[in-house]
């Protein structure tokens, strides 16, 4: 079945410094990656997402890659703030289906 | 501007209890979901709604009903409730076309003792 695998499970970056967060998709037919972040006690939250037919995308601080071919896709975050402490996930959806596959999240420290 | 609300926030359930957990959403969207949330695990896909009078099963539907009430509501049923589903529950919802984020609610915290 269709899956997304997740890494690292946590990460630890000094405050300033960039992080990087990795996930792979099985299902070819996925065109439509969301990432998402969860603060403690809330709901995720989108902060960005990718469309196949672009290779990145930037907001600000934040930016992600995809990679069709290797059916991978990055999450960049750089000069990161303590504020970008949370958890972390990638999602992959494929056109005409209604799921959405979640990764198992990544957990950022960012030390200040 | 509430988007997808959730209830109750918390809960603890004896063994073999049931309890409807609501979910209820004001964004016009056709599309409605259950996950449930397990350290290591991600977010794990319960039951689906694709649009409002059709249910699917997701990954891991064993031990849950859904009824979609109307294009607003999604509700999560548990019959006799087991301590494997001590879970935090999430419903979201999206837009049925296009490719378009899921919106989530602020979660359900069950404990089944």
């Amino acid at each position: 079945g269709e899956n997304v695998e997740q890494h690292p499970s946590t990460l630890s970056v000094q405050e300033g410094d960039s992080a990087v967060i990795k996930c792979t998709y099985s299902d070819s037919a996925s065109n439509y990656f969301p990432w998402y972040k969860q603060e403690l006690g809330k709901g995720p939250q989108l902060i960005i997402d990718i469309r196949s037919n672009v290779g990145e995308k930037k907001d600000q601080r934040i930016a992600v890659t995809l990679n069709k071919t290797a059916k991978h896709f990055s999450l960049h975050i750089t000069e990161t703030q303590p504020e970008d402490s949370a958890v972390y996930f990638c999602a992959a959806r494929a056109s005409g289906t209604y799921k959405y596959i979640f990764g198992t999240g990544t957990r950022l420290k960012v030390l200040a | 501007n509430a988007g997808v609300t959730q209830t109750p926030k918390f809960q603890v359930l004896k063994t073999g209890q049931s309890m409807t957990l609501q979910c209820a959403q004001d964004m016009n969207h056709n599309s409605m979901y259950w996950y449930r949330q397990d350290p290591g695990m991600g977010l794990r896909l319960i039951y689906y709604s694709a649009s409002e009078g059709t249910t699917d099963k997701g990954e891991v539907p064993n031990g849950y009903n859904v009824s979609r009430l109307n294009k607003r509501e999604f509700s999560l049923r548990l019959e006799s409730a087991a301590p494997s589903q001590t879970s935090v529950y999430f419903c979201a919802s999206s837009a049925e076309t296009g490719l378009t984020e899921a919106f989530f609610g602020q979660g359900t915290r069950l404990t089944v003792v």
